[in-house]
């Protein structure tokens, strides 16, 4: 089944704790991207990746860094995560990004709460 | 930069009623537009998209959108809303290169 998976689901954290959020896809896609969802600001991208090796700032980078050393993967790693990061955080990718009407599949959600 | 606006945070109906979410964007230039449903506990998915043709758009689970280019809108719509549709509703914005903007969302509760 094609499909982007997150991991953890769910994590609760205490500022300044390292962590990182891993995104893996099977549908070969060259495109990824992280977004947050807060209420009432809908969906910002944190970062993304237009293929291997290949990363760049979205609009939220502060904070969050990411790398890209697969294919399929693309993990979001906080180094000293803050309260002001609690979040619920999106993997999504599609198949190369540079044709604009490129549907994204998105992953399940990671819901961080950094205390 | 580009920008979507979503109009309504909050819309409840009752079941059979008829939906309309606005949307509007700023951009001059040639874009692509989607509309994402997110429901309770579930991930984003794709509902409709548009990028050339006929303007009004079909999509999945009876729900449709128009592109008004002179309006810079993008309304989704729907006859006859379901209770099963309560969900939250993105609409998305990609003018070219590799950033797509999603706007602050709309809460749909259809009330049974």
């Amino acid at each position: 089944e094609a499909q982007v998976t997150q991991n953890p689901r769910y994590l609760i954290t205490v500022t300044g704790k390292k962590l990182t959020v891993t995104c893996s896809q099977n549908m070969n896609h060259e495109y990824m991207s992280w977004y947050r969802q807060d209420p009432g600001l809908g969906l910002r991208q944190i970062y993304y990746s237009m293929n291997v090796e290949v990363t760049d700032k979205g609009d939220v980078p502060e904070g969050y860094k990411v790398s890209r050393k697969e294919k399929r993967n693309f993990p979001l790693i906080l180094e000293s995560p803050s309260p002001n990061q609690t979040s619920l955080y999106f993997c999504a990718s599609s198949y190369s990004g540079r044709a604009i009407q490129e549907t994204q599949y998105f992953g399940p959600g990671t819901r961080l709460l950094v205390l | 930069a580009q920008s979507v606006s979503q109009h309504n945070h909050h819309v409840i109906l009752s079941e059979a009623a008829s939906l309309e979410l606005g949307c509007n964007y700023s951009y001059g230039g040639t874009v692509n537009l989607f509309w994402y449903v997110q429901y309770p506990g579930q991930h984003l998915q794709l509902l409709l998209k548009y990028f050339s043709g006929d303007p009004l758009v079909k999509g999945i689970k009876g729900f449709e959108a128009e592109f008004i280019k002179s309006k810079f809108s993008f309304n989704l719509r729907k006859p006859s809303v379901q209770w099963s549709d309560t969900a939250e509703y993105f609409c998305a914005v990609n003018a070219g290169g590799f950033k797509t903007i999603f706007g602050a969302g709309t809460r749909l509760f259809v009330k049974a």
